[in-house]
């Protein structure tokens, strides 16, 4: 199965600056999918943003962007103009578009808790 | 709101106990997909259902089931529960089988094994 790691358990950002998430991944596959995802206090989460493997331009969200780097299997997340509101778990994913014993599953990261401080 | 919505939100319950856990997918949606978020092992995928049919299975144990009903509603059977099998268990609904199909998760079942 894909690894999915993200090597930063928590990240603090002031209100108003912009942070950056790691996510790197670990597949042999050259189409994919991958996705970040937010899990506020409230638990459900909620997609933030979605990137196409064979699509070379950078997902862009409102706020929210990505940095795919195919080769070196890299999928960052920037939050731009941070708000309080953004304080949350957030979650990268990796989805195979090959069929596998585990379907269509997507392949979650341990998570990055994000803080924001006025 | 997702559209999805899942019963109980919080359940307490002893170990050697039963559970079930219920999942209402978003109108139209076919797919239902279960898992279990821990703090040890993050969020693992447990099995996926398509139009009552099971499809994969993840990281399941043998003393949990599921089943996916006509109306397309599905649930998710704990049993002989161990004070391991507490963790949030959520639902994603997904109008389609394949990879393309966005999943929309619910805000899961809080279950606490004592």
């Amino acid at each position: 199965a894909q690894t999915v790691t993200q090597s930063q358990p928590e990240m603090s950002v002031q209100e108003a600056e912009t942070v950056t998430l790691s996510c790197t991944y670990d597949t042999s596959e050259s189409d994919y999918y991958l996705f970040w995802y937010k899990q506020p206090p409230s638990r459900q989460m909620i997609l933030v943003i979605r990137q196409e493997a064979y699509k070379q331009q950078n997902a862009t969200e409102n706020r929210f962007s990505v940095n795919f780097q195919k080769a070196a299997k890299s999928f960052s997340l920037k939050i731009s103009d941070s708000q309080l509101g953004d304080a949350a778990m957030y979650f990268c994913a990796y989805r195979s578009s090959l069929w596998s014993n585990s379907g269509y599953a997507l392949n979650f990261g341990k998570g990055t808790s994000l803080l924001v401080t006025p | 709101d997702s559209g999805v919505t899942q019963t109980p939100k919080h359940l307490i319950t002893a170990t050697g106990q039963r559970v079930t856990l219920r999942c209402s997918p978003r109108s139209g949606d076919l797919s239902v997909y279960w898992y279990q978020q821990s703090l040890d092992q993050g969020l693992q995928f447990l099995i996926h259902y398509y139009n009552g049919e099971e499809r994969a299975k993840g990281n399941i144990l043998e003393r949990f089931s599921a089943q996916q009903f006509p109306d397309l509603h599905s649930e998710l059977n704990l049993s002989s529960l161990e004070l391991g099998d507490s963790a949030l268990y959520f639902c994603a609904s997904s109008p389609s089988s394949g990879p393309t199909g966005e999943l929309f998760f619910g805000e899961g079942s809080r279950l606490t094994v004592l």
